[in-house]
């Protein structure tokens, strides 16, 4: 079935440092990437996300990558902020023409920022 | 405009309870998805609905159901409620045409004793 590993599962970086989160899908058919933030005890939210007709998209200090041969998209994180400290889910989806899309999620990367 | 919202927010019950939970998608939204997050299992999703009408079920037993009402707002029931039925319950609205981006609500935490 669909299934979407992530990595790693815990990132500690220091402010300002870079960090990546990378993610392996299975499915081939698999055409739309979004990653969610998650605060504690808050709602996932949309960060960004990706099509697979696009190899990488920025937006400020985020951004996304994917390599289609592979199966494998990351989202990478510029001068890290305390308040970038969340888990952060990839997820992949197959969007039919119907519209509907059901999102396999990734486990979770807990990244957390120390000043 | 107002987000996704869900009621309620927390909830207790027993084994063998039942539950309902709803949702009510951002306006114009006419699909809403319902994910079940756990700390063991992470996020999985449970179904779909547009339309009133269920597009797509998750791998989860029959005790879950849903269905959404003609103004797109939706219900998720448990029936016989068991232990690992605790978990945070999300649903997600979007407008349902190829590529919509999909807005989660703040979830319902469900704790089952």
């Amino acid at each position: 079935g669909e299934n979407v590993e992530q990595h790693p599962s815990t990132l500690s970086v220091q402010e300002g440092d870079s960090a990546v989160i990378k993610c392996t899908y299975s499915d081939s058919a698999s055409n739309y990437f979004p990653w969610y933030k998650q605060e504690l005890g808050k709602r996932p939210q949309l960060i960004i996300d990706i099509r697979s007709n696009v190899g990488e998209k920025k937006d400020q200090r985020i951004a996304v990558t994917l390599n289609k041969t592979a199966k494998h998209f990351s989202l990478h994180i510029t001068e890290t902020q305390p308040e970038d400290s969340a888990v952060y889910f990839c997820a992949a989806s197959r969007i039919k023409n119907t519209g509907f899309q059901k999102l396999v999620f990734g486990t979770g990367t807990r990244l957390l920022v120390s000043p | 405009k107002a987000g996704v919202t869900q009621t309620p927010r927390y909830l207790i019950k027993t084994r063998g309870q039942q539950v309902t939970l709803s949702c009510s998608p951002i306006s114009g939204h006419r699909s809403v998805s319902w994910y079940q997050q756990t700390p063991g299992q992470g996020l999985q999703f449970l179904f779909e609905y547009f339309s009133e009408t269920q597009r797509n079920k998750g791998n989860f037993p029959g005790r879950f159901s849903g269905r959404q009402f003609s103004n797109s707002r939706s219900e998720m029931n448990v029936s016989t409620l068991e232990l690992g039925d605790s978990a945070l319950y999300l649903c997600a609205s979007s407008f349902g045409q190829p590529q919509g981006t999909q807005y989660f609500g703040p979830g319902t935490r469900l704790l089952v004793l």
